[in-house]
């Protein structure tokens, strides 16, 4: 098993473009999330999804749009970047009660 | 107030010395209760994963939960330079099980 794929692991972006976090995992786990992490501010959740079909927002939502078309695939879209949106971002999936397994993360830069 | 509160340290310790890392949470529902490890510029890793109150021990690790406190508490023994890393507690239940709310992350350091 690859576990939690992310891509790409660094990304530059200039303020006002758009860009899909991809993220794919292969543990047939039904539940799957996108976290922020930025320095003093833990890990935030951005978007979550219990199911394919299934999405709500976290804590941290506004900039950012996922889809859930199937189980493996949950990505991330920012529709017009911000330098605010400078963050490591993480992709993480799990069974229904069981901790999440993580992808190793993006590291986004918007200049 | 934050849903769930954790020290960020960053806590220093000495080789072989017990470190003691904390938790304290305001929402009832919570069932579900977990700590992660995190290198730097690495994914959160899981270490342990507990339901309700109680331990788990799994090798130098011993994880305690106290729901009546609101409290949860990960103790590393014999600590090693190796264990230097972020730890984040995360906790999930309630209303949604699909959100995993996180502390800030503890840093520690052991020196040799």
């Amino acid at each position: 098993n690859a576990g939690v794929t992310q891509t790409p692991k660094f990304q530059v972006l200039k303020t006002g473009q758009s860009m899909t976090l991809q993220c794919a995992q292969d543990m047939n786990h039904e539940y799957m999330s996108w976290y922020r992490q930025d320095p003093g501010m833990g890990l935030r959740l951005i978007h979550y999804s219990v199911g394919a079909g299934i999405t709500d927002q976290g804590e941290v939502p506004n900039g950012y749009n996922v889809s859930r078309s199937t189980t493996e695939d949950f990505p991330l879209r920012l529709l017009s970047a911000a330098p605010s949106q400078t963050s490591v971002y993480f992709c993480a999936s799990s069974y229904s009660t069981a901790g999440y397994t993580f992808g190793s993360g993006t590291r986004l830069t918007v200049v | 107030q934050k849903e769930v509160e954790q020290d960020p340290g960053p806590l220093s310790v000495p080789e072989g010395a017990i470190v003691s890392l904390n938790c304290t949470y305001s929402n009832s529902a919570f069932q579900y209760f977990m700590w992660y490890r995190q290198y730097s510029r690495k994914g959160p890793e899981l270490l342990m994963y507990t339901y309700s109150s109680g331990n788990k021990e799994d090798g130098r690790f011993t994880a305690q939960v106290d729901k009546s406190s609101k409290y949860i508490s990960l103790f590393i023994r014999d600590s090693q330079p190796s264990d230097s890393a972020t730890y984040l507690c995360a906790m999930r239940g309630g209303t949604s099980y699909g959100k995993l709310t996180f502390g800030q992350g503890t840093i520690l350091t052991v020196h040799p």
